[in-house]
């Protein structure tokens, strides 16, 4: 069956740069879904981060854009996040997901990783 | 803060029947866009419940049913059971600044 895995580094300075990955099994990067990532501070509710195409395309949360940077490895079959300039706001549980779309701008999140959580602090 | 708003919790027992509201805007859910709806069990991933504001995905009982009118959506689960005790999120698009897919603020579903 599918699998979502994120890895990275559970602990990042402020200031720092803050990268994560996604490793997909049991599917193809390469196939027409959008892959995503969201967040989860502690005690509080989702917010959707950004997405990418493996095409090319991607899209990111406003607030978060100028700092954002989702890329995709279709030789690994896995996507990566980076969010730069990372303060206390940042820390929370960081969930990677497969967005499935039939027409433009209503992706569902049908598959996620088990999430990843990632402090900030010096 | 979202821009779609759920009540922070909804209480039932056991059998009874429950529903979880999620209130948008004329650029989120009155805008035509999808509604769907997930489930998160305490430390775990969120689930996919309700897409495509009344689909359920295979797998999902039917005691889960979704529906959707005018800016507002609606997350309905009979026979309440143990189980069903979680938190529910909905999810649907935001056309408004530069467009983002957005959560609603979360509901706990509290078994009596």
């Amino acid at each position: 069956q599918v699998q979502l895995q994120e890895s990275g580094p559970g602990l990042v300075e402020p200031s720092g740069t803050l990268s994560l990955t996604c490793a997909v099994s049991g599917d193809s990067i390469s196939n027409n879904n959008w892959w995503t990532w969201v967040r989860q501070p502690p005690g509080k509710g989702l917010e959707w981060i950004g997405e990418m195409h493996h095409s090319g395309p991607t899209n990111y949360n406003p607030s978060l854009k100028s700092r954002v940077t989702v890329s995709v490895d279709k030789t690994k079959n896995q996507f990566s996040l980076q969010l730069r300039s990372v303060t206390a706001a940042d820390a929370a549980v960081y969930f990677c997901a497969r967005g499935v779309t039939l027409t433009n701008y209503n992706n569902r999140f049908d598959l996620w990783g088990q999430g990843t959580p990632v402090t900030v602090s010096s | 803060q979202s821009v779609l708003t759920q009540p922070p919790s909804v209480s039932g027992a056991p059998g009874q029947r429950v529903t979880i509201s999620c209130t948008g805007s004329s650029s989120n859910i009155g805008a035509t866009f999808d509604v769907h709806w997930y489930r998160q069990l305490p430390g775990a991933a969120p689930k996919l419940l309700i897409y495509g504001n009344s689909n359920r995905p295979s797998g999902v009982p039917d005691r889960f049913s979704g529906s959707k009118s005018g800016t507002s959506a609606s997350l309905a689960i009979t026979g309440l059971q143990a189980e069903d005790e979680a938190d529910y999120y909905c999810q649907s698009y935001d056309s408004s600044l530069s467009g983002s897919y957005v959560f609603g603020t979360g509901t706990k579903v509290i078994v009596l």
